[in-house]
């Protein structure tokens, strides 16, 4: 069964801590690794998507690396306007594929996180 | 602006009554899709479209019905027969590798807080 998880389930750090979420994945036929930024009463902001083992990206104070079996979103010397719950996806094939417009997004929990000023 | 629109954004429902949500999409995408998020888990995929008069069944859709007669909307009924239907209801959209541009990343709606009265 294609899965995803997530951890730690909730993350609080003080401004300028640097730290690591984590995404674990299962999933047979990864399309991509796909991060996004959920504010309270929300929907998800699109921040990143990876598709290979190596691959990193990098906007702001963030950066996302993945590896076979999961991927890390590192933040750098947060701000409390960093606070949200980040959200990990993998895409696995939808059925059918008609024009290959549609991926099944597989979500994990999504990670908590607090910046304390 | 492009974007994707949901209304209403608070949504009462009462006993053995059907409702609908509103998604409209100004992004030529494709695809679209609802989702449901319930507190301490991930978003699950309730329908999907790949195009329009097409649409497949998510993993909960047993309680919900969509229709696609136009490619700009993908509205979702909840009917009478879904009985917790309380949550956060998420619609998004995704151009489709197809068509050329940043391949399969889904964007999405503010959501719709659907509860029972």
């Amino acid at each position: 069964e294609d899965q995803v998880t997530q951890s730690p389930e909730a993350l609080r750090l003080q401004e300028g801590e640097s730290s690591s979420l984590n995404c674990s994945y299962t999933v047979s036929g990864l399309r991509g690794l796909f991060w996004y930024r959920q504010d309270p009463g929300k929907g998800p902001e699109f921040l990143f998507t990876l598709y290979s083992a190596g691959e990193e990206k990098e906007k702001e104070r963030l950066k996302a690396t993945l590896t076979k079996k999961e991927s890390f979103l590192h933040i750098t010397a947060p701000k409390p306007e960093d606070s949200a719950t980040y959200l990990c996806a993998a895409t696995v094939p939808g059925q059918p594929l008609i024009i290959q417009g549609a991926q099944k997004l597989v979500f994990g929990q999504g990670t908590r996180l607090t910046i304390n000023p | 602006d492009g974007g994707i629109t949901q209304s209403p954004k608070y949504l009462f429902r009462k006993e053995g009554q059907n409702v609908t949500l509103s998604c409209e999409q100004n992004l030529n995408h494709d695809a679209m899709y609802w989702y449901r998020q319930d507190p301490g888990q991930g978003l699950r995929l309730i329908y999907y479209s790949q195009i329009v008069n097409d649409f497949q069944k998510g993993d909960i859709a047993e309680g919900y019905s969509v229709s696609r007669e136009k490619k700009e909307s993908f509205p979702l009924t909840v009917t009478s027969a879904q009985k917790n239907p309380t949550a956060f209801y998420l619609c998004a959209s995704s151009i489709g590798p197809s068509r050329g541009g940043p391949k399969n990343i889904q964007y999405f709606g503010a959501g719709t807080r659907l509860s029972v009265l």
